[in-house]
């Protein structure tokens, strides 16, 4: 257990809809990083907060976007699903010193139809 | 970020050790090499990682070749439980940023 908790587990919408993904950190760990895997594409980073400011972006699509609250949980939202959005979503989280490692959560998968 | 390059697929047999190499030819001397692994749909798990010296911990060992351009993550005893994806990735020094993650290495530890 990595102490990175998601939720949902599973999420099936249809399209055009919009969907909120939830993500608590471990207990101390200030950074918070999302990450898309698809069958085709592997594991693709999103975006990063650090104690509630994003860091860092990557391949993140417009319709998407994240927060990171003052209890340091965060929301990935999407919105107007695509089927290609069908995903597993992962969360994973630092502590703020260097080279610190990430711990990923299980996942949301998503299923848009 | 150096690039990394791994096999696409081992096997091994249990109760032997599994050595999975990978190529960091253009690391610089402020990278690390850090090793995950992802077990069929988990999330990926942090094994170990490295600068110049060998690490180990309770679940791996990390060898780094003195020039540093290649590197070796050996599981002593492998199980049925260690298949999985495994993913060899560089990452400068002082990050505190994200991993980027390539294709890795499907272990396959067969009885």
């Amino acid at each position: 257990d990595s102490g990175v908790t998601q939720t949902p587990k599973h999420l099936i919408t249809a399209t055009g809809q919009r969907v909120t993904l939830r993500c608590s950190p471990r207990s101390g760990d200030l950074s918070v990083y999302w990450y898309q895997q698809s069958l085709d594409q592997g594991l693709q980073f999103l975006i990063q907060y650090y104690n509630g400011e994003e860091r860092a972006k990557g391949n993140i699509l417009e319709r998407f976007s994240a927060q990171q609250f003052p209890d340091l949980h965060s929301e990935l939202n999407l919105s107007s699903l695509e089927l290609g959005d069908s995903a597993l979503y992962f969360c994973a989280s630092s502590v703020a010193g260097v080279n610190s490692p990430l711990h990923f959560g299980n996942g949301t998968r998503l299923t848009v139809t | 970020d150096a690039k990394t390059t791994q096999p696409t697929s081992m096997d091994c047999a249990e109760g032997r050790a599994a050595n999975l190499p990978c190529n960091h030819s253009t690391i610089s001397g402020n990278e690390y090499v850090y090793w995950y692994r992802q077990i069929h749909s988990q999330g990926p798990q942090y094994i170990i990682h490295g600068l110049k010296n060998n690490e180990t911990n309770e679940m791996a060992s990390l060898i780094i070749t003195e020039d540093r351009k290649s590197s070796t993550l050996i599981l002593p005893h492998a199980t049925l439980r260690d298949t999985a994806v495994y993913y060899c990735i560089v990452r400068p020094r002082k990050s505190q940023g994200n991993l980027i993650f390539g294709k890795g290495t499907k272990l396959s530890v067969k009885p």
